[in-house]
């Protein structure tokens, strides 16, 4: 099986602009994932879908959104970007997204925010 | 709520030495925990996952991780270190309140000495 694909790698963005990440689950995978990654933070939840519905959401802003399609493929969105949110945004996804499921990781997105 | 802790941010050891790693948890309900690898520009890669079925739990790479509820640990071991396991090493429990939300440690970067 392929594995979890995220577009694009890397981006270069300026303050104020937004951005759009996506995210193509294992196949079969109905549960994606949010993470995101940085020095300080370390890896810090943002959100989870399950059935192009929000299950679950972490303590980030508003700015930050994402959504689900029915093929589970996902995609998420920070709008007016700040220079704090540079960071690996990595996806990942597990079968139904229950307890003890180990969920599997992209390669991620590296974002800058100039 | 649970977290884990990773004693150490860096470990170094002589290629064909011990690796250890250290996890500790803290959970009121039996933990679903899990270890995970990042090589420098890549995602996280699971290699190996506890579920109550067994305390030794047997990965990937020749790694090992014992679950000792009495220490609330979960520490990562490998006989004998390849230069190839040079990476970081992230422990993580999977949350009760959410199921699909992972909460990692802060991670260990592991160097090997050749």
């Amino acid at each position: 099986k392929a594995g979890v694909t995220q577009t694009p790698r890397y981006l270069i963005k300026t303050r104020g602009q937004q951005v759009t990440l996506s995210c193509s689950p294992i196949s079969g995978h109905r549960s994606v994932s949010w993470y995101q990654q940085t020095p300080g933070q370390g890896l810090q939840f943002l959100f989870e879908y399950f059935s192009e519905t929000q299950r679950n959401k972490g303590n980030f802003p508003g700015r930050f959104s994402g959504r689900q399609f029915s093929n589970s493929r996902s995609e998420m969105n920070v709008s007016t970007l700040e220079l704090g949110d540079s960071a690996l945004y990595l996806c990942a996804s597990s079968p139904a997204g229950t307890q003890g499921d180990p969920q599997y990781f992209g390669p991620g997105t590296r974002l800058t925010v100039l | 709520a649970q977290s884990v802790t990773q004693l150490g941010s860096h470990v170094s050891v002589s290629e064909g030495a011990l690796v250890l790693l250290r996890c500790n948890y803290s959970s009121s309900v039996p933990p679903y925990l899990f270890w995970y690898v990042q090589y420098p520009n890549q995602g996280l890669q699971l290699l190996l996952k506890y579920t109550s079925a067994a305390t030794l739990v047997k990965g990937i790479n020749g790694f090992e991780a014992e679950f000792k509820k009495s220490e609330t640990s979960f520490h990562l071991t490998k006989p004998s270190a390849h230069m190839s396991d040079a990476a970081e090493y992230f422990c993580a429990v999977s949350a009760y309140s959410s199921a699909s939300k992972i909460i990692f440690g802060s991670g260990t970067r592991l160097s090997i000495r050749p």
